[in-house]
Order: C-alpha cells, then structure tokens, then sequence
C-alpha cells in the first residue's frame, strides 16, 4: 500500500545550520506531498505542499522539491532558528482519495 | 476562534470502560478526519466525513470504534470496551470540498486507558 519514509530522529542542529530532512514515497499512482509540522503542545500544521513532479513547495524559508525520479521530497531550510524546533511529518495523498498517509515524523531540534 | 476544537484534551478511564470524544470542524468545512497517534508514529487514518456521510473506515478500525456526524457539523468518536492498546492521541481534522489539500488539525485528545 501507500507508505511515507522520513529519516529517523532527533535531528540536532546549531543554530543558522543547514537542515535536510529525508523523505521518500511510493510511487503509486501521481500523489500529492506535503510536509507537516507540529510544534511543542500544538496541534500538526501545513508547512508545504507539492502536488506534481518538479514543482517545488516553499513556506516560511522551507522548501522541498517533488523528484518523481527518485521518488522523494526532501524537507531543507538554509539557516534554521531554535524556533523551528519541532517535529517535521511528510505525507502523500493519491489523486482523489482525499485520505493522507504520514511518514513516523522527524523531531528537529535547534541549539542557540 | 476558526479552528478546530476537540474535547476533551485528556481523558483517563479504566480497561472496559467507554469514552466519547467530540471534534468541532471549521464551520465551513464539510471533510472531517479522525486519526489516532501513537508516540513516535505520524498520525494513522481512522474515518473520514463528507458532511454527514462516513465514507471511508480504515481496516484497523475495530468494532469497538464508532464516530457519527449526525448533522454534518461536528463529530464524536466513541470507543467502547475499551483496552490498554487504545492508549494514543485522537487527532480531528477537517478540510475544505473545494479543492484545498489542507487539512487543519485540533490539538488532540490524550486518551489513557489504565
């Protein structure tokens, strides 16, 4: 079926770092991506999403590209702040079927 | 307030009593989720809504869950009998029919079954 693979956290990074954070899909049907997040004590939030080969999705200094090739959509920020500690979901969804599929989630967490 | 709300925020009950937990969607969403969370996995689809039609149940729900949304406005997931490995976070969440990919999710209901 219908499976999302983050890499495995914490990801722990200095302050102004550069952060990648993993993610792979299967490649059934052509499904939208989406990376969500959720902060300490919230609930999960829409980070970024894509939903066809090559477009990239952008928010808040995030970004990730969907590779069809490689079937990922690798989450990467150029300069991460402690406030964006927090633990990162990616998801797929098929084409109609309005139900999502989230990977396990990776936890980032940002040193001053 | 606009979002989604979910009541109550905790819930501790003893193995075999029911619980009932209730989600209140954005009022003008008519797609309304109900997931369940465990620590250290995203959140894993239970049912789904569209306004008051359940219309889709994943095969991990038992016959022990039941969720209604009677008038297409807000839900209640309800677990009876319930047992130690229902411990876990109930996620809500609702959507817009128009089209928008976003869902936009409640804070959660922590479910404790002692």
């Amino acid at each position: 079926g219908d499976s999302v693979t983050q890499m495995e956290g914490p990801v722990t990074l200095s302050e102004e770092a550069f952060l990648t954070i993993n993610c792979t899909y299967t490649a059934t049907g052509y499904p939208s991506l989406f990376w969500y997040v959720q902060y300490p004590g919230e609930g999960l939030q829409l980070l970024l999403k894509a939903t066809k080969a090559d477009d990239k999705g952008s928010n808040k200094g995030f970004e990730a590209t969907y590779r069809k090739e490689t079937t990922s959509f690798h989450l990467e920020k150029g300069s991460v702040q402690v406030s964006d500690s927090a633990v990162y979901f990616c998801a797929r969804e098929s084409g109609g079927s309005y139900i999502p599929t989230f990977g396990r989630g990776t936890s980032l967490i940002v040193h001053p | 307030d606009t979002g989604v709300s979910q009541d109550p925020r905790h819930k501790i009950t003893k193995r075999g009593q029911n619980v009932t937990f209730r989600c209140d969607p954005i009022s003008e969403h008519n797609r309304l989720y109900w997931y369940r969370q465990t620590l250290g996995q995203g959140p894993e689809f239970l049912t789904y809504f569209q306004n008051e039609a359940q219309l889709e149940k994943s095969r991990l729900l038992s016959d022990r869950f039941s969720a209604e949304r009677p008038k297409g406005s807000f839900s209640t997931l309800e677990i009876q009998r319930t047992e130690q490995g229902d411990s876990a976070m109930y996620l809500c969440a609702s959507r817009s029919g128009t089209g928008s990919y976003e869902q936009y999710f409640g804070p959660g209901t922590r479910l404790t079954v002692t």
